[in-house]
């Protein structure tokens, strides 16, 4: 069984700031990792993804994530905020040695709010 | 580019009606799911597909079923609809069971008044 717990459901930062998303996750074998986001009235997009390389991610847009098995955390960051990253994102881990095609676990979403 | 396609962004229907969501996508990918996102509760997994004529419940199937006859085409029915399946829809397609990345259609938000 596999799950993830993103630990903020609302972030606000300023501008220019640092971005911290936190997300934990729990799975019986190797996982893989994503970060999705998600704008108002759209589907989902791929940001960056964690399958067993490097335990630094680098995605798009600026944002990264490291692997850290021993705090079983995979939390998201950007150095400086831009207001076009206000979005919903999502933390996502898929354990395939699980068995099945059973898709993909997702955390509930970390509302990001950039202030100007 | 992988391109998932949903027939309808928004759509409204009557309680008691047939509700068809179809979604297509153009990568040749054997898994294909449907999720129904709500606020508070994230997306929970409805049914998915990992070949054609194949499907599996997800955590919420009820209310709904689901068809495959392509590879490329995954359908979503409401047999009858009601007000508690007032949500956003999304279809996904992946190209193997588990491990990698899934490709996201753009929503449907269906309305069931």
């Amino acid at each position: 069984a596999q799950s993830v717990t993103q630990l903020d459901s609302h972030v606000s930062v300023s501008e220019g700031t640092p971005v911290l998303l936190r997300c934990n996750y729990s799975s019986s074998y190797s996982p893989s990792l994503f970060w999705y986001v998600q704008h108002p009235n759209k589907g989902l997009q791929l940001l960056l993804k964690y399958t067993s390389a490097a335990t630094l991610v680098k995605g798009i847009n600026g944002f990264e994530a490291e692997f850290k098995k021993s705090e079983t955390s995979f939390h998201l960051t950007k150095p400086s905020a831009h207001m076009s990253d206000a979005a919903e994102y999502f933390c996502v881990v898929s354990d395939w040695q699980g068995g099945g095609a059973d898709g993909l676990t997702f955390g509930k979403g970390t509302h990001l709010i950039i202030q100007p | 580019d992988v391109k998932v396609t949903q027939s309808s962004r928004y759509l409204v229907k009557r309680t008691g009606e047939k509700v068809f969501l179809e979604c297509v996508q153009d990568m040749d990918h054997e898994n294909m799911f449907w999720y129904r996102q709500d606020p508070g509760l994230g997306l929970r997994l409805i049914y998915f597909s990992y070949d054609v004529k194949m499907k599996e419940k997800g955590d919420i199937p009820e209310g709904y079923s689901v068809s495959r006859e392509k590879k490329e085409r995954f359908s979503l029915i409401l047999e009858s609809a009601s007000t508690n399946q007032t949500s956003m829809y999304l279809c996904a397609s992946s190209p193997m069971a588990g491990g990698t990345e899934a490709f996201f259609g753009q929503g449907t938000r269906l309305t069931v008044v």
